[in-house]
Formats: C-alpha cells, structure tokens, sequence
C-alpha cells in the first residue's frame, strides 16, 4: 500500500504569496491531520478532520491559514498570504480511527518563504 | 491542556552505550505511543501501549507505561549509530477522539 503522500516537498515562496500544500491519505483511513513542525517549537497540531470535516482548528495560527478536505482521498492546507514566519515542515498524517489511533505521517512539505 | 515533557532533549553517546528516555504527564492518558524520526522524513511509529504497567520490547528498545498512565520511557540497550534520531512520545486523551498530544522529541546521536 502507498502511504501519505504529500506534494510538494519542498516549496520557496515570497512574502505575501500564495502556497498551498497537498495531501492524499492512506486509503481507508478517516483521519486526517496537518502538522507543522519547527526547531523552536516542535510538532504542532494544526487542524485534524474525521470523515472529511474539520473536527477541531484551535491550533491553525491565524486566518490566514485554511484547510480543506474535499473528499476522503484529498485534503489542501493554504496560506495566504505568506510570511517568513511561516517557514517550517509542514506533515500530513492519516488514521484508520482504531482504538489507539496510530498516526502515519507523510515525508512533510518543507516551506521557505522568503 | 495536557502536556508531554520528554528529558533529555539531547543525548549524545557512544556505540554500544545504554540510556533512556523519559515521557511525564500531569494528566493520564488512554494509550501512549512512540515515534522515531530521521531527518528529512516524517515520524514512524515505533509502538503503542495501552495498559498501565504494559512493557514492549522492540529489538533492542523497550517501552514500558507507567502504572497511572501518566508516564511513559523508552530504554535502548547497546545502542547502534542506526538508532540516531528524534524520539517523540505521543499520547492520547481519553477525553478526545483522535488528536495526539505530542512531547518535544528528545534528538539521539549514537556515535560508532
């Protein structure tokens, strides 16, 4: 079976442009999170979905980060616009939803933004 | 909020050396797991327990959860440079149906 997959892996932008990052889970999983994950700060949950909606966004930063999952085989984040601040690995993870909710993460997506 | 703290942060050893690695909470959680991560790729879970007091062995690593589950370690004996990485514990709240708690990591170099 494929795992996560992710595009693109990496990605250089400018300040104040519009990235988007993609994400296709395992098939047959339910779960779907998007992390970031920083030197300074660690792996940080951004946004997770339980049959393609958002159950809870409390650690997505500011507006200016959205996600979406428009189906069970896709899911975007985005930002707009971009800051350097922003700079991180981004990683998708999916989840079959068994009991202990083992997580399997993508290889990540990293973002300069310059 | 619940919260992971992983010590040591950074462990820098020879070949062949033992050491451990250690997860502590406040909070008690359902199941705990642990994940090994290279660079430039994402974490790979290694194991999950679930019951207090539950030890696995893994090769040479063991994991063992504390009785309260609350706590959590990771010992690796006669570690090789191939155990170089970042560790990460992770743990599920009962209260909660799918989102992990993460600890910071703790990065290993084993050097040969």
């Amino acid at each position: 079976d494929a795992g996560v997959i992710q595009s693109p892996r990496h990605e250089v932008t400018e300040m104040g442009q519009e990235v988007t990052l993609r994400c296709k889970p395992i098939s047959g999983h339910d779960y779907l999170f998007w992390y970031r994950q920083t030197m300074m700060r660690g792996l940080e949950l951004l946004i997770y979905f339980n049959n393609n909606v958002p159950i809870d966004d409390s650690g997505m930063p500011e507006d200016r980060f959205s996600a979406k999952m428009p189906n069970a085989s896709f899911s975007t984040l985005k930002i707009q616009p971009s800051e350097p601040r922003d700079s991180a690995v981004y990683f998708c993870a999916s989840s079959d939803g068994t009991a202990t909710y083992e997580q399997y993460f993508g290889p990540g997506t990293r973002l300069t933004v310059t | 909020t619940q919260l992971l703290e992983q010590s040591p942060q950074f462990l820098s050893i020879q070949e062949g050396e033992n050491l451990t690695v250690y997860c502590n909470s406040s909070s008690v959680f359902s199941s705990l797991q642990w994940y090994r991560q290279e660079p430039g790729e994402g974490p790979v879970l290694l194991v999950t327990v679930v019951t207090g007091g539950e030890v696995k062995k893994l090769k040479r690593l063991t994991f063992q959860f504390g009785d309260a589950r609350k706590d959590s370690s990771l010992h690796i004996t006669a570690a090789q440079p191939g155990d170089t990485g970042l560790y990460l514990c992770a743990g599920r709240s009962s209260s909660n149906t799918g989102k992990l708690i993460f600890g910071q990591g703790t990065t290993l170099q084993v050097k040969p």
